[in-house]
């Protein structure tokens, strides 16, 4: 069956504009996570979701990051005035419920000029 | 919280020799583990878990990983390995009832050389 799909596969954007990453997850699965992998800081977790639970937001950086996921179904990660720091591959997982196991998407690179 | 640690960050080794692939973390509470594979340009694979019963876990791509309590690691092995296998390997924990919410390790890059 299909996997996870995020798009676009490449962002390239200038400092200081927003950007908008997509994330369609595994048909069914109920939970959804954000990953950032950086070479400076590794796989780092942003964001999770289960059902119509309150997401769990601990690990975004700061308040220009924000995530919503619309019908239990597509995520999307939103960054407000994109600073060279955000340049990163944003992985996204989904997972059926309490399973423990994740199916990754191929990721987005995002490059802030 | 919990973390963890990747002892090796790059690990040479020739074709269809064993490698050994070492992974350390700290918890307060109960843990599940993981392992993933990442090839160039795509995302993370999931190799094997442990979620608990035996602490020898196999996995995909003959590759299996034992979970020791006492020394809190979790070390990922093959008998012999193949130029395929060349990619960069995670270790991951998450809190066990919790979120599922993965901690990763920084990566192992497992070159394979002919």
């Amino acid at each position: 069956g299909a996997g996870v799909s995020q798009s676009p596969s490449n962002k390239v954007t200038e400092k200081g504009k927003d950007v908008e990453l997509r994330c369609d997850p595994i048909s069914g699965h109920t939970a959804l996570y954000w990953y950032r992998q950086s070479l400076g800081q590794g796989l780092e977790f942003l964001i999770y979701f289960q059902g119509n639970s309150a997401p769990d937001k601990s690990g975004l950086p700061s308040d220009r990051f924000s995530a919503e996921r619309t019908g239990g179904s597509v995520s999307t990660l939103t960054i407000q005035r994109t600073q060279q720091e955000d340049s990163a591959v944003y992985l996204c997982a989904s997972s059926p419920d309490r399973t423990y196991e994740q199916y990754f998407g191929p990721g987005t690179r995002l490059t802030v000029t | 919280a919990q973390s963890v640690t990747q002892l090796d960050s790059q690990v040479p080794v020739f074709e269809e020799a064993p490698v050994e692939l070492r992974c350390n973390y700290s918890s307060s509470v109960s843990v599940y583990l993981f392992w993933y594979v990442q090839y160039p340009n795509q995302g993370l694979q999931l190799l094997l878990k442990y979620l608990s019963g035996s602490t020898l876990v196999k996995g995909i791509n003959g590759f299996e990983a034992e979970f020791n309590k006492s020394q809190t690691s979790f070390h990922l092995r093959k008998p012999s390995v193949h130029i395929s296998d060349t990619a960069e390997y995670f270790c991951a924990v998450s809190a066990s009832g919790n979120t599922g919410k993965l901690i990763f390790g920084q990566g192992t890059t497992l070159q394979v050389k002919p």
